[in-house]
């Protein structure tokens, strides 16, 4: 079982849809998560972290978390063509010792918002 | 302007060579971090620095090495024990008080014929 898994793509949705990103994480550990955008060709982008479990809103995203299950999802409201890139969750290894800063990442999920 | 930079962009070279790729950060971080990714695939660790002079391993360090003599500065080398050396390279940075909120630069995408 991969470390962490996301939904596999690529994923398209109608501008102005609901785009719904989600991850899986294997380590009960975890204490941290993050999503970065990655348009083609280029470098990856933090765009939310959350640390709590339930929800944190910024702007048209919702970052959530659920640590009993594992699991964390983005969604993007009112989704733009300009939304269209890979979408890469990424989790901390436990906390502490020499873990400390070390993140493990999916493989991304591809999202096309077509007009 | 601050940020992270690497150079070159692109960069082609035959197997069998060494090179050092370049990431210079001037945000005033204490980690850096150096990731590989293959197409289609996600980010994998290749090693890490938390302070100067001192770098662990990350999951797939192997055929790399890594030098942390300055704050500023964390060059990679891909040596020819590096079986699959071709990829796009991507160095980060973070500071010590949100160490998990990872910073990229443009990254280096290394082409080995």
């Amino acid at each position: 079982q991969k470390e962490v898994e996301q939904n596999s793509g690529p994923l398209s949705v109608p501008e102005g849809a609901i785009a719904s990103l989600n991850c899986t994480y294997s380590d009960r550990g975890s204490q941290s998560f993050f999503w970065y955008r990655q348009y083609s060709g280029k470098s990856p982008e933090l765009i939310m972290f959350i640390y709590s479990n339930g929800d944190k809103e910024d702007g048209r995203f919702t970052a959530q978390l659920n640590k009993a299950s594992q699991y964390v999802s983005l969604l993007i409201r009112d989704s733009q063509p300009s939304d269209s890139a890979t979408y890469l969750c990424a989790v901390t290894a436990n906390a502490g010792g020499t873990s400390y800063g070390k993140l493990t990442f999916g493989q991304g999920t591809i999202l096309t918002v077509h007009p | 302007d601050g940020g992270i930079t690497q150079s070159p962009k692109y960069l082609f070279r035959k197997e069998g060579q060494n090179v050092t790729l370049s990431c210079e950060q001037n945000l005033n971080h204490d980690a850096m971090y150096w990731y590989r990714q293959d197409p289609g695939q996600g980010l994998r660790l290749i090693y890490y620095s938390q302070i100067v002079n001192d770098f662990q391993k990350g999951d797939i360090a192997e055929g790399y090495s890594v030098s942390r003599e300055k704050k500023e500065s964390f060059p990679l080398t891909v040596t020819s024990a590096q079986k699959n050396p071709t990829a796009f390279y991507l160095c980060a940075s973070s500071d010590q008080h949100h160490a998990y909120e990872q910073y990229f630069g443009p990254g280096t995408r290394l082409t080995v014929t």
